[in-house]
């Protein structure tokens, strides 16, 4: 099984930053990545799929990155609304697998 | 507009039986592969099986194989999840989703229903 390692777990920042969560998986996964949104008492949210394309209707503050086995979701110029837990998921193969989860702060 | 609705949750006593449902509106139903994935009180996501458009590919997560059925019904644009042998383990929030075309993320989610396991 391909195992999901997300960082950080926590994140605190401030309103117009940028922020930059990773995720590493334990084998080469040729880029099949997703990246979701997920906000309290809410279903989660499809960001990024393949790595780098923004779902329709997501704002380009949102941007993916990497290749392999190393994996970045970027959000620049950080809103308000951006107070979530950010999972990364794999899909290279089954069982598929998502990293632990990153829980986003705005100071 | 794509709605995905679950329903058929509750509370179950251990060693028995549940099945959930997930209706779809909003989308060419029978054209999709879709998904149960879930989510422990306070933890992460898991996911726990997958069906193609046809049914004729399914996948299950170990954790729940010989256990649980995915199924779907495309004339009455439903999923289904007939979980069996239920364990405290198996306590979560259950979302149906659905695939994308080009690979099994998931784009459209429901809401949730969700199942408690407890004597």
């Amino acid at each position: 099984d391909i195992q999901m390692t997300q960082s950080p777990s926590f994140l605190s920042a401030s309103l117009g930053n940028s922020i930059t969560i990773t995720c590493h998986a334990s084998q080469n996964i040729k880029g099949w990545l997703a990246w979701y949104q997920q906000k309290s008492g809410n279903a989660p949210e499809l960001l990024i799929y393949k790595a780098s394309s923004l779902q329709s209707g997501v704002p380009s503050r949102f941007s993916g990155s990497g290749s392999g086995t190393d994996y970045i979701l970027t959000i620049s110029n950080l809103q308000p609304e951006d107070i979530a837990t950010y999972y990364c998921q794999h899909y290279q193969s089954f069982p598929l697998t998502f990293g632990s989860g990153t829980k986003l702060e705005i100071k | 507009e794509v709605q995905l609705v679950e329903s058929g949750g509750g509370l179950v006593q251990p060693g028995r039986s549940l099945k959930l449902s997930c209706l779809a509106s909003g989308f060419t139903f029978s054209n999709y592969g879709m998904n149960w994935i879930r989510q422990a009180p306070g933890k992460g996501l898991e996911w726990v099986a997958s069906i193609s458009s046809s049914s004729s590919y399914i996948y299950y997560a170990d954790t729940v194989k010989g256990r649980f059925t995915i199924s779907r019904d495309n004339a009455k644009n439903t999923l289904y999840l007939q979980m069996t042998s239920l364990r405290s383990e198996d306590t979560a929030l259950y979302y149906c989703a659905s695939h994308g075309g080009s690979g099994y993320y998931f784009d459209y989610w429901g809401q949730g229903v969700m199942v408690t396991v407890s004597s």
